[in-house]
Parts: structure tokens; C-alpha cells; sequence
């Protein structure tokens, strides 16, 4: 079974640090990756995926995410957090070779982010 | 591309009602819907997946003659509390794909649902 640890319950950072979101993943080959983020309230929205290829993923608001699979990791990173990216952070997984695969979420970083 | 609109974004409703939550797929045709459940401060947890024109599949633990699924269309996917208590209060969500379709269409989720039951 598929299965997703984000070890940090709650992170703070000052606004311009950056930031790196820990994930690791267990699943018997090569998954697919996701991390997506929830602000109060609202719905989830994707901030990238991995699904083959080069392992540093870009994705938007300028996070990025590396996939280790020595490290089971896809961590998420950003060189400098901005006041507006407080808020819930998800990574997930999925079995690759479709779309129509469940998505097992990990249970969330909340990131605070001081002025 | 992707949208997924989901309906109502809150809805308050008394103990032994039942409440519909709609969504939507805008811009694809969603041949398989999935269905998710959020509590206060925790993850999403995976309730069911339906697949336009079938009976859906339940997760172990979710009651599925308390949580009706419809997905009569490949636009329309149907998610009903039935005798709904406080404790079915929590974030309900869905997220749509099409097999067929490149993997874009598959992970992008819909607004989601506030149900407090009173």
C-alpha cells in the first residue's frame, strides 16, 4: 500500500528565508508525486508533480521540488517565502501509468510565515 | 483546462436532512470521479471513486447508504449525505478525471464543500 510521511507538523519562517517542505513516500516503484497546497477554507490547489524525467520539478509561485528515490523524498523548496504563502501544504502520491489512480495525501504542513 | 466546480461551497443543515453536493467537470468529460472527506485540521482521506455509469467504490469504513454517489454523467458527479449528524460536519471534495487524457486532466480538484450539521 502507498503510503505518504510529511514529518513536520508546523513550520515558521521568516518572510524572504526559504523554505523546504519535507515528504517521503513509500510505495513499490516509482510513483507519482504531487504537493499541493490549502489556504483556510478553500480548496486545493496543485503546485506541481512528478511523473518521470528530471527529477527537479518546477511549479508555480515559484516552488520547485526534488524527487530522491535513494531517499523515498519529493521534497518542496523556495528560495524565499512571501507573507501570501501561509497556508496548508500536502504532498501526495499516486500509482503512475494514469490518471485515474487514488491520490494518498500525507497529513500536512501548515506554514507560518512571520514578517 | 481541468475545472472542476463544486457546489454548494457551505451549506448548514439540520441533523436528520440530507444535503446534495454537486460537481462538475467544465471543460472534460470525467469518466471517474473521486471523493474526498477532510476533518477540522487533518488530511484528506479517500471516501470513494465513481465511474460514469457504475455503482461506485467505498473505502473500508465509509457507509455507503449514508453517502449516496451518482455519476449518471460525464459532467456531473453527485455526492449525497443522507441523515446527515454532526459528525458527518467536515470538508467534502472532489477531483475529476478522464482516461484518455493527458495526466493534466486528472489532478486538479474542485472547490470544495463546508457541511456543518446542526
Amino acid at each position: 500500500a502507498q503510503s505518504v510521511t510529511q514529518p513536520d507538523i508546523h513550520i515558521t519562517v521568516s518572510e524572504g528565508a526559504s523554505l523546504e517542505l519535507r515528504c517521503n513516500y513509500s510505495y513499490g516503484a516509482t510513483p507519482y508525486l504531487f504537493w499541493y497546497v490549502q489556504s483556510p477554507g478553500q480548496g486545493l490547489q496543485l503546485l506541481l508533480k512528478y511523473f518521470s524525467g528530471d527529477t527537479l520539478v518546477q511549479g508555480i509561485k515559484g516552488f520547485e521540488a526534488e524527487f530522491k528515490r535513494s531517499q523515498s523524498s519529493f521534497n518542496l523548496r523556495k528560495p524565499s517565502v512571501h507573507w501570501s504563502d501561509a497556508a496548508e501544504y500536502f504532498c501526495a502520491v499516486g500509482a503512475p501509468g494514469g490518471t485515474a489512480s487514488k491520490l494518498t495525501f500525507g497529513t500536512g504542513t501548515r506554514l507560518q510565515v512571520t514578517l | 483546462g481541468a475545472v472542476v466546480s463544486q457546489h454548494p461551497s457551505w451549506v448548514i443543515c439540520k441533523s436528520g436532512t440530507s444535503v446534495k453536493i454537486e460537481c462538475r467537470s467544465l471543460d472534460f468529460q470525467a469518466t471517474t470521479m473521486f471523493w474526498y472527506r477532510q476533518f477540522p485540521k487533518q488530511s484528506l482521506m479517500l471516501m470513494a471513486t465513481s465511474n460514469e455509469g457504475s455503482k461506485a467504490t467505498y473505502e473500508q469504513g465509509v457507509e455507503k447508504d449514508k453517502f449516496l454517489i451518482n455519476h449518471a454523467s460525464l459532467t456531473l458527479s453527485t455526492l449525497t449525505v443522507t441523515s446527515a449528524h454532526p459528525e458527518d460536519s467536515s470538508f467534502y471534495i472532489c477531483r475529476g478525471t478522464s482516461t484518455g487524457k493527458s495526466a493534466n486532466y486528472g489532478y486538479t480538484f474542485g472547490s470544495g464543500t463546508r457541511l456543518t450539521v446542526v
